[in-house]
């Protein structure tokens, strides 16, 4: 069945610093991939979708890559803030299945 | 405002007392599901349905039941909670992008113990 990591469970950055945050996934390609983000006691909220024949998506401060070969994602946040504090989750789609990750959970200290 | 919206936000019940979470959503979206989220085993798919009368099983439908008879609502139903149900509840209604794709919008949740 369709397993999906991300990285860590918890990653500390300095506030004004890049995030990276990652998410591998085994083995069927979806042909779409989401990242939300979820602060505590709240419903996962969309940021950005991907294709699986895109190789980047920007928003503001926010970037994402998808490597169907390596069969990873990478979501970064640039110019890091402590209001970015929160769990980021990345979810594959495909065939109207959609599978969450655990998340990580980003703390930026000021 | 697009809207997910759940009812009850928390709720505390016993073993075996039936009872349903209700969700409603004013987007006009086909397709809508329920997850169940806990700590260190992160969002589940409990039930989904892709239209009216369409309900499929996600990953972890044992002890729930759903209807959709209208496009807007999708209830969850515990017939006999037990406390391994005992979890974060959040209802899901998709909008599908023009170019392929979806994006989910989320209640709020409902934080459910069962004694």
């Amino acid at each position: 069945s369709q397993k999906i990591e991300q990285n860590s469970e918890a990653l500390n950055i300095q506030e004004g610093k890049t995030a990276t945050l990652t998410c591998n996934y085994t083995n069927y390609s979806p042909a779409y991939l989401q990242w939300y983000r979820q602060d505590p006691g709240r419903g996962p909220v969309f940021l950005l979708l991907i294709r699986e024949n895109e190789k980047e998506k920007r928003k503001e401060r926010l970037k994402v890559t998808f490597d169907t070969t390596l069969k990873q994602s990478l979501f970064h946040i640039t110019a890091s803030q402590p209001a970015d504090s929160a769990t980021y989750l990345c979810a594959l789609d495909r065939d109207d299945k959609i599978i969450f990750g655990k998340g990580t959970r980003l703390h930026i200290l000021p | 405002e697009a809207q997910v919206t759940q009812n009850p936000r928390y709720l505390i019940t016993v073993t075996g007392k039936k009872l349903t979470v209700t969700c409603s959503q004013n987007m006009n979206h086909e397709y809508m599901s329920w997850y169940r989220q806990d700590p260190g085993l992160g969002l589940r798919q409990i039930y989904y349905s892709m239209n009216v009368e369409v309900t499929d099983k996600g990953d972890v439908p044992e002890g729930y039941k759903v209807s959709r008879k209208e496009k807007r609502n999708f209830p969850l139903i515990l017939e006999s909670p037990s406390p391994n149900q005992t979890s974060l509840y959040f209802c899901a209604s998709n909008e599908g992008l023009a170019g392929g794709g979806n994006i989910q919008y989320f209640g709020a949740g409902t934080r459910l113990s069962v004694l």
